[in-house]
């Protein structure tokens, strides 16, 4: 299994500039999850999806981000417009659904986003 | 009040010595607990699972106190190769992270 893949792995673009973020879970899980990590705030979960739908954006910043999982094998984190405090690497896990949700999730490499 | 709390450290722990630290959370509906590893600018790793009863994985042992919602990591004979970041997790359907506890094992 490729695990989960993230592109692209480096991005730096232009403050106003629209970024969108790409992820692949693992073939057979049915949550993913998108996180911030930062020095300051640490790694903050934005949204998660159940079986391709969201279930809690509580933690999406504000109006600029949007995410997508169109179907089971792909999700987008889209900032339009984008700013320089977005600045931040941007992981998507996935888990597959166990007892009790007892599993583990498994992170993607991640994207190293430098807004300038 | 965070959700997931963790003291940033760092502990700074000689090679061989033994280092413990705690997470406290604040959902009692928190069903599912677990200790990632993240090295510098890589991804979290899982590193254990935390069970009720207790586990232990090697050097590694986990424990979980739901009186007192706290779950803790052990590591033993400590190696230079467990410098890192240990997040702790906490899961009710969402997976909420500690911000991490720094150790360093020096020589």
């Amino acid at each position: 299994d490729a695990g989960v893949i993230q592109s692209p792995r480096h991005e730096v673009t232009e403050m106003g500039q629209e970024v969108t973020l790409r992820c692949k879970p693992i073939s057979g899980h049915d949550y993913l999850f998108w996180y911030r990590q930062t020095m300051m705030r640490g790694l903050e979960l934005l949204i998660y999806f159940n079986n391709n739908v969201p279930i809690d954006d509580s933690g999406m910043p504000e109006d600029r981000f949007s995410a997508k999982m169109p179907n089971a094998s792909f999700s987008t984190l889209k900032i339009q417009p984008s700013e320089p405090r977005d600045s931040a690497v941007y992981f998507c896990a996935s888990r597959r659904r166990g007892p009790r949700q007892n599993t583990e999730a498994f992170f993607g490499q991640g994207t190293r986003l430098t807004v300038v | 009040r965070k959700e997931v709390e963790q003291d940033p450290g760092p502990f700074n722990v000689p090679e061989g010595a033994t280092v413990a630290f705690n997470c406290t959370y604040s959902n009692s509906a928190s069903q599912s607990f677990f200790w990632y590893r993240q090295d510098c600018r890589k991804e979290p790793k899982l590193l254990m699972s935390v069970y009720s009863s207790g586990n232990e994985d090697g050097r590694f042992t986990a424990q979980l106190n739901r009186a007192s919602q706290y779950i803790s990591l052990l590591i033993r004979d400590s190696k230079l190769s467990d410098s890192a970041t240990y997040l702790c997790v906490v899961s009710w359907g969402k997976l909420q992270f500690g911000a991490g506890t720094q150790v360093v094992v020096t020589p």
